[in-house]
């Protein structure tokens, strides 16, 4: 069966410092991967997807970039952070586009 | 915009009574989706409905779909303190991504 793992479940960074959160799906190949952005109470912003390694859409400019080094590895990062990127990540796969979503259990980023 | 509007932004219902969620959309779907998230966790998918059908079930859930009122309704039937969780729709058009929208807070009260 299929499987996505994401960590950090929490991370604390400073201003300024960098970010990476990682994203892996299990049992599938060739898979759809989003990064999403969801803001307390919320609902979900789509940051980047993915439909093959190294091809990367941004949905909307943000102080972040994904990368797909590997068939079923998403990374989010951040060269420096920033207050307003604290938030809550989500990754997510599916088989296509439009089909049913698989999520991650997120990554909570407090920036200070 | 072409998100989706769940409708309403929260609901309060005691245990065993039923829970009506609404969701708005735009434009011409391919498929309209629900999916639960309990606090500070992910979205679980819970049910898929395609345009050209206008009702589904599975366990306690049943959706509906009008695709000339561009809307679509997610019904829990005998709730449980344990549905208590965001539910959004999520609405998938032709040659894009899905669209989320705000999502609806389901309080089951004990």
């Amino acid at each position: 069966s299929q499987t996505i793992h994401q960590w950090p479940a929490t991370l604390v960074q400073p201003v300024g410092s960098p970010l990476s959160l990682e994203c892996t799906v299990e049992g599938t190949s060739n898979p759809n991967l989003y990064w999403y952005r969801q803001a307390a109470g919320r609902g979900l912003q789509l940051l980047f997807y993915s439909v093959g390694i190294g091809q990367i859409s941004s949905e909307v400019p943000q102080n972040l970039s994904a990368s797909r080094p590997q068939d079923r590895q998403f990374i989010l990062s951040s060269k420096k952070l920033l207050l307003s990127d604290s938030d809550f990540y989500l990754c997510a796969w599916s088989r296509g586009s439009p089909d049913v979503l698989t999520f991650g259990a997120g990554s909570r980023l407090t920036v200070l | 915009s072409q998100q989706g509007e769940e409708d309403p932004q929260a609901l309060s219902i005691q245990e065993g009574e039923n829970a009506t969620m609404n969701c708005s959309y735009k434009t011409s779907i391919n498929n309209l989706q629900w999916y639960r998230q309990n606090s500070g966790r992910g979205l679980v998918h819970l049910i898929l409905i395609r345009s050209n059908e206008r009702e589904k079930h599975s366990g306690r859930l049943r959706v509906t779909l009008d695709t000339s009122k561009k809307s679509s309704s997610l019904l829990i039937t005998a709730s449980r303190a344990a549905d208590t969780a965001s539910y959004f729709c999520a609405t998938a058009y032709y040659g894009q991504n899905f669209v989320f929208g705000p999502g609806t807070r389901l309080s089951v009260l004990p």
